[in-house]
């Protein structure tokens, strides 16, 4: 079975401070994990995804992601926070040659000025 | 080129009513995902489509939901006898089929609103 979980509901950060979103996963299989943002009356956009190649992923807006499969974690970091940072982050995990994606509950991100 | 689009945009109906969603995905696309999102949590799995391939429908809270499509084209979900419960933003995505490297990105549609009164 998988499932994925979004440790933290609500994350404030300052602009210009480091962000850090966590999740962790539970997969029997070889897991594929994924980060998506959802913008406030906007569509989701994938960030970046783990395939079991480089286990520090870089995606979109200068975020990135490392996999730690002894911790089963895939925290998404980013060194300096934008306003426009500010968003539903949705941390996703599917396994490699399956089908069922299993989305987290969602972290909301606020950016202060 | 096009994206995913998901019609209608918003859909108010009363209970016990029956209603059908629409999808169409982003052509070339043989993966289809449809999801649903209540207020303030994030996405439910409900089915996916793959090719010709018969679908994974483990996702479906109960026997009043079903979805259909045909081929790699339109996709319709169906709620029958609608509850106050099924009211929440039903997603649709699309993907290129599964490469070596494992699933692909999926492209979400606008969502369609679903309010049952």
């Amino acid at each position: 079975a998988q499932s994925v979980t979004q440790l933290d509901s609500h994350v404030s950060v300052s602009e210009g401070t480091p962000v850090l979103l966590r999740c962790n996963y539970s997969s029997s299989y070889s897991p594929s994990l994924f980060w998506y943002v959802q913008h406030p009356n906007k569509g989701l956009q994938l960030l970046l995804k783990y395939t079991s190649a480089a286990t520090l992923v870089k995606g979109i807006n200068g975020f990135e992601a490392e996999f730690k499969k002894s911790e089963t974690s895939f925290h998404l970091t980013k060194p300096s926070a934008h306003m426009s940072d500010a968003a539903e982050y949705f941390c996703v995990v599917t396994h490699t040659g399956g089908f069922k994606t299993i989305f987290g509950a969602g972290t909301r991100l606020f950016v202060k000025a | 080129g096009a994206g995913v689009s998901q019609s209608p945009s918003n859909k108010v109906t009363e209970k016990g009513k029956d209603v059908e969603l629409r999808c169409d995905p982003i052509s070339g696309h043989t993966a289809l995902y449809w999801y649903r999102q209540r207020l303030g949590q994030g996405l439910e799995f409900l089915i996916y489509f793959q090719g010709n391939s018969a679908p994974d429908k483990s996702g479906l809270p109960s026997d009043r939901f079903s979805a259909e499509r045909t081929g790699e084209s339109v996709s319709t979900l169906t709620i029958q006898r609608t509850q106050q419960e099924d009211s929440a933003v039903y997603l649709c995505a699309s993907s290129l089929a599964f490469s070596v490297q494992g699933p692909n990105e999926q492209f979400f549609g606008p969502g369609t609103r679903l309010t049952v009164l």
